[in-house]
Protein backbone atom coordinates (compact mmCIF):
# COMPACT_ATOMS: atom_id res chain seq x y z
CA UNK A 1 0.00 0.00 0.00
CA UNK A 2 1.38 3.56 -0.98
CA UNK A 3 1.69 5.69 2.24
CA UNK A 4 2.32 8.77 0.74
CA UNK A 5 1.12 9.07 -3.09
CA UNK A 6 0.83 12.11 -5.20
CA UNK A 7 -0.75 12.77 -8.91
CA UNK A 8 0.12 13.48 -11.04
CA UNK A 9 3.83 11.78 -11.36
CA UNK A 10 4.53 14.09 -14.79
CA UNK A 11 2.94 17.76 -15.35
CA UNK A 12 3.89 19.71 -18.69
CA UNK A 13 2.44 22.40 -19.59
CA UNK A 14 3.00 25.88 -20.78
CA UNK A 15 3.83 29.28 -19.12
CA UNK A 16 0.82 31.34 -17.61
CA UNK A 17 -1.37 28.57 -17.33
CA UNK A 18 -3.13 27.32 -13.78
CA UNK A 19 -2.46 23.95 -12.87
CA UNK A 20 -3.03 21.81 -9.12
CA UNK A 21 -0.94 18.88 -7.47
CA UNK A 22 -2.65 16.33 -5.46
CA UNK A 23 -1.14 14.69 -2.16
CA UNK A 24 -2.69 12.19 0.15
CA UNK A 25 -1.20 10.20 2.70
CA UNK A 26 -3.10 6.71 4.53
CA UNK A 27 -0.48 6.84 7.46
CA UNK A 28 -2.99 8.64 9.84
CA UNK A 29 -0.23 11.44 10.22
CA UNK A 30 -1.05 14.94 11.53
CA UNK A 31 1.23 16.86 9.16
CA UNK A 32 1.33 17.23 5.87
CA UNK A 33 4.19 19.59 4.12
CA UNK A 34 5.41 20.59 0.41
CA UNK A 35 8.67 20.69 -0.78
CA UNK A 36 10.36 21.84 -3.70
CA UNK A 37 13.45 20.32 -5.49
CA UNK A 38 15.12 22.37 -7.81
CA UNK A 39 17.62 21.66 -10.57
CA UNK A 40 20.47 21.43 -8.32
CA UNK A 41 18.73 18.70 -6.23
CA UNK A 42 18.04 21.47 -3.34
CA UNK A 43 15.45 20.84 -0.78
CA UNK A 44 13.21 23.50 0.21
CA UNK A 45 9.74 23.82 2.44
CA UNK A 46 7.24 25.46 1.08
CA UNK A 47 4.21 25.14 3.41
CA UNK A 48 2.86 22.76 6.21
CA UNK A 49 -0.29 21.56 7.56
CA UNK A 50 -1.57 20.34 10.80
CA UNK A 51 -5.01 19.03 10.67
CA UNK A 52 -5.73 21.45 7.97
CA UNK A 53 -4.47 24.30 10.10
CA UNK A 54 -2.01 25.93 7.65
CA UNK A 55 1.38 26.30 9.79
CA UNK A 56 4.01 26.68 7.78
CA UNK A 57 4.40 29.65 4.76
CA UNK A 58 7.77 30.19 3.64
CA UNK A 59 8.62 32.65 1.19
CA UNK A 60 6.72 31.49 -2.36
CA UNK A 61 5.11 34.01 -4.88
CA UNK A 62 1.62 33.89 -3.73
CA UNK A 63 0.91 32.12 -6.99
CA UNK A 64 1.34 29.26 -5.13
CA UNK A 65 -1.83 28.48 -2.96
CA UNK A 66 -1.92 24.77 -0.65
CA UNK A 67 -5.25 23.70 0.15
CA UNK A 68 -6.22 20.78 2.72
CA UNK A 69 -9.50 19.81 2.55
CA UNK A 70 -8.88 17.01 5.40
CA UNK A 71 -5.81 16.05 7.49
CA UNK A 72 -5.16 13.08 4.55
CA UNK A 73 -5.06 15.16 2.36
CA UNK A 74 -2.67 18.56 0.91
CA UNK A 75 -3.50 19.92 -2.58
CA UNK A 76 -0.84 22.57 -4.22
CA UNK A 77 -2.29 24.87 -6.66
CA UNK A 78 0.01 27.11 -8.78
CA UNK A 79 -1.63 30.28 -11.04
CA UNK A 80 0.06 31.73 -13.91
CA UNK A 81 3.46 29.15 -14.09
CA UNK A 82 6.79 30.78 -14.52
CA UNK A 83 9.62 28.73 -16.44
CA UNK A 84 11.29 29.04 -13.15
CA UNK A 85 8.73 27.06 -11.59
CA UNK A 86 9.50 24.13 -13.58
CA UNK A 87 11.09 21.18 -10.53
CA UNK A 88 10.44 18.64 -8.75
CA UNK A 89 7.58 18.70 -5.86
CA UNK A 90 7.38 16.64 -2.82
CA UNK A 91 4.50 16.27 -0.75
CA UNK A 92 5.77 14.94 3.17
CA UNK A 93 3.51 13.98 6.27
CA UNK A 94 4.73 13.30 9.69
CA UNK A 95 2.87 11.76 12.77
CA UNK A 96 2.40 14.96 14.54
CA UNK A 97 3.40 18.48 14.60
CA UNK A 98 6.35 18.08 16.58
CA UNK A 99 7.62 14.99 16.08
CA UNK A 100 9.72 15.28 12.80
CA UNK A 101 10.05 12.19 10.87
CA UNK A 102 8.78 13.02 7.93
CA UNK A 103 7.89 10.54 4.85
CA UNK A 104 8.03 11.86 1.40
CA UNK A 105 5.95 11.07 -1.63
CA UNK A 106 7.36 9.80 -5.24
CA UNK A 107 7.22 14.06 -5.94
CA UNK A 108 5.53 15.48 -9.19
CA UNK A 109 8.23 16.26 -11.92
CA UNK A 110 6.61 20.16 -13.10
CA UNK A 111 8.29 21.39 -16.53
CA UNK A 112 7.12 24.56 -17.83
CA UNK A 113 7.37 25.52 -21.35
CA UNK B 1 19.13 32.89 9.86
CA UNK B 2 19.04 28.92 9.81
CA UNK B 3 21.10 26.91 7.56
CA UNK B 4 22.92 23.31 7.44
CA UNK B 5 26.25 23.19 5.52
CA UNK B 6 27.07 19.71 3.98
CA UNK B 7 30.02 18.87 2.59
CA UNK B 8 31.63 17.12 0.35
CA UNK B 9 28.98 17.74 -2.38
CA UNK B 10 30.43 14.42 -4.19
CA UNK B 11 32.09 11.83 -2.77
CA UNK B 12 33.59 8.61 -5.09
CA UNK B 13 34.62 5.39 -2.85
CA UNK B 14 35.66 1.90 -3.95
CA UNK B 15 33.03 -0.77 -2.92
CA UNK B 16 33.84 -2.05 0.67
CA UNK B 17 35.46 1.58 1.99
CA UNK B 18 33.97 3.28 4.23
CA UNK B 19 32.06 6.78 3.30
CA UNK B 20 31.83 9.39 5.68
CA UNK B 21 29.37 12.33 5.07
CA UNK B 22 29.29 16.10 7.82
CA UNK B 23 27.25 18.70 8.51
CA UNK B 24 27.15 21.61 10.35
CA UNK B 25 23.79 23.49 11.57
CA UNK B 26 24.04 26.99 12.98
CA UNK B 27 20.38 27.16 14.98
CA UNK B 28 21.54 26.17 18.38
CA UNK B 29 18.15 24.86 19.38
CA UNK B 30 18.09 22.80 16.98
CA UNK B 31 17.42 18.51 18.63
CA UNK B 32 16.57 16.66 15.59
CA UNK B 33 18.89 15.64 12.73
CA UNK B 34 17.78 13.11 10.15
CA UNK B 35 19.59 11.63 6.91
CA UNK B 36 17.76 10.56 4.01
CA UNK B 37 18.60 8.98 0.51
CA UNK B 38 17.82 9.34 -2.72
CA UNK B 39 18.30 7.53 -5.67
CA UNK B 40 17.56 8.88 -9.30
CA UNK B 41 14.67 9.72 -9.98
CA UNK B 42 12.79 8.73 -6.61
CA UNK B 43 11.94 10.25 -3.38
CA UNK B 44 13.80 11.17 -0.65
CA UNK B 45 14.01 7.87 1.86
CA UNK B 46 14.53 8.35 5.62
CA UNK B 47 17.21 6.31 6.37
CA UNK B 48 18.38 7.18 10.03
CA UNK B 49 17.86 10.17 12.56
CA UNK B 50 19.28 11.00 15.68
CA UNK B 51 18.06 13.22 18.48
CA UNK B 52 19.96 16.00 20.72
CA UNK B 53 20.08 13.58 23.51
CA UNK B 54 22.03 11.18 22.19
CA UNK B 55 25.29 11.14 20.95
CA UNK B 56 25.31 8.29 18.40
CA UNK B 57 22.98 6.11 17.06
CA UNK B 58 23.65 3.26 14.72
CA UNK B 59 21.62 0.65 12.24
CA UNK B 60 23.57 -1.98 10.79
CA UNK B 61 26.31 -0.71 8.43
CA UNK B 62 24.67 3.24 9.02
CA UNK B 63 25.56 5.31 11.97
CA UNK B 64 25.38 8.93 12.87
CA UNK B 65 27.09 10.82 15.47
CA UNK B 66 26.15 14.13 16.93
CA UNK B 67 28.00 16.71 18.42
CA UNK B 68 26.12 19.68 20.05
CA UNK B 69 28.75 21.83 21.13
CA UNK B 70 30.11 22.09 17.91
CA UNK B 71 26.83 22.16 16.24
CA UNK B 72 27.90 19.07 13.83
CA UNK B 73 26.70 16.01 13.34
CA UNK B 74 28.09 12.88 10.20
CA UNK B 75 26.74 9.93 8.43
CA UNK B 76 29.01 7.04 8.18
CA UNK B 77 28.78 4.06 5.87
CA UNK B 78 30.16 1.16 6.48
CA UNK B 79 31.67 -2.00 4.03
CA UNK B 80 29.79 0.71 1.11
CA UNK B 81 27.80 -1.01 -2.05
CA UNK B 82 26.90 -0.46 -5.41
CA UNK B 83 23.66 0.15 -3.90
CA UNK B 84 24.67 2.86 -1.27
CA UNK B 85 24.71 5.09 -4.53
CA UNK B 86 22.64 7.92 -3.87
CA UNK B 87 22.11 11.37 -3.05
CA UNK B 88 22.30 11.63 0.61
CA UNK B 89 20.64 14.46 2.52
CA UNK B 90 21.03 16.00 5.89
CA UNK B 91 18.58 17.94 7.65
CA UNK B 92 18.45 19.48 10.78
CA UNK B 93 15.09 20.67 13.06
CA UNK B 94 14.40 24.18 13.08
CA UNK B 95 14.12 24.55 17.05
CA UNK B 96 13.61 28.37 17.58
CA UNK B 97 10.19 27.79 15.24
CA UNK B 98 8.87 24.64 16.71
CA UNK B 99 7.06 23.87 13.20
CA UNK B 100 8.61 20.75 12.31
CA UNK B 101 10.39 22.53 9.90
CA UNK B 102 13.44 20.37 8.62
CA UNK B 103 16.09 22.69 7.07
CA UNK B 104 17.99 20.36 4.58
CA UNK B 105 22.01 20.62 3.55
CA UNK B 106 22.70 20.71 -0.17
CA UNK B 107 23.22 16.89 -0.65
CA UNK B 108 26.31 14.62 -1.26
CA UNK B 109 26.41 12.28 -4.62
CA UNK B 110 27.74 9.20 -3.11
CA UNK B 111 28.95 6.98 -5.75
CA UNK B 112 30.45 3.38 -4.70
CA UNK B 113 32.53 2.10 -7.78
CA UNK B 114 32.40 -1.97 -7.70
Amino acid sequence: DTAVSQTPKYLVTQMGNDKSIKCEQNLGHDTMYWYKQDSKKFLKIMFSYNNKELIINETVPNRFSPKSPDKAHLNLHINSLELGDSAVYFCASSPRLRQNEQYFGPGTRLTVT
Amino acid sequence: GENVEQHPSTLSVQEGDSAVIKCTYSDSASNYFPWYKQELGKRPQLIIDIRSNVGEKKDQRIAVTLNKTAKHFSLHITETQPEDSAVYFCAASSGSSNTGKLIFGQGTTLQVKP
